[in-house]
């Protein structure tokens, strides 16, 4: 069966300190990946998708980034964080497109 | 822009009674429905999808209406429990190669017992 592994589970950083999320999917071969943000009482956003390796969609300009070094690997990034990027944040997979997504557990990251 | 959005923000019910959750969408070139369970400080979880050519899907204790007419999705929950307390997210997918679900915002469900 497939796995979608996310960590840490929680997270705090000062701001203006770097940043690096890590998933990786067990169990199934070239899965469409994804990193949601979802802000406290609010629904979903779609930061960055990716199709296969270092294949990268951005859906909103931002100060994160994305990378795929790997089929099952999925990092999510900044150089710099700011107060505005505390959040939850969620990766997940799919196998294709207009498929359902199979999310982690999420990352509770809090910039101070 | 198009989005998919909520009737109500919270819902509170009995233990034993049936919950529906309402989600109206916009987009009518939207052919593919999801519905997730968020507990708290977890991700969502996959509950049921239905694709636009249905307007009706059965789960265990769960059922998935689509009236494409009014563009409106509900989720029906048989004899909730404690259990189901949690936000319940729709998310749409307007098709072709957009890989991109849009979520609604979200109604918390309380099971009282």
């Amino acid at each position: 069966s497939q796995t979608i592994h996310q960590w840490p589970a929680t997270l705090v950083q000062p701001v203006g300190s770097p940043l690096s999320l890590e998933c990786t999917v067990e169990g199934t071969s070239n899965p469409n990946l994804y990193w949601y943000r979802q802000a406290a009482g609010r629904g979903l956003q779609l930061l960055f998708y990716s199709v296969g390796i270092g294949q990268i969609s951005s859906e909103v300009p931002q100060n994160l980034s994305a990378s795929r070094p790997q089929d099952r690997q999925f990092i999510l990034s900044s150089k710099k964080l700011l107060l505005s990027d505390s959040g939850f944040y969620l990766c997940a997979w799919s196998t294709g497109t207009r498929e359902k997504l199979f999310f982690g557990s999420g990352t509770q990251l809090s910039v101070l | 822009g198009e989005s998919v959005g909520l009737h109500l923000p919270t819902l509170s019910v009995q233990e034993g009674d049936n919950s529906i959750i309402n989600c109206a969408y916009s987009n009518s070139a939207s052919d593919y429905f999801i519905w997730y369970k968020q507990e708290s400080g977890k991700g969502p979880q996959f509950i049921i999808d239905i694709r636009s050519n249905m307007d009706k899907r059965q789960g265990q204790r769960v059922t998935v209406l689509l009236n494409k007419t009014v563009k409106h999705l509900s989720l029906q929950i048989a004899a909730t429990q404690p259990g189901d307390s949690a936000v319940y997210f729709c998310a749409e997918n307007s098709g072709g190669s957009n890989y991109k679900l849009t979520f609604g915002k979200g109604t918390l469900l309380t099971v009282n017992p």
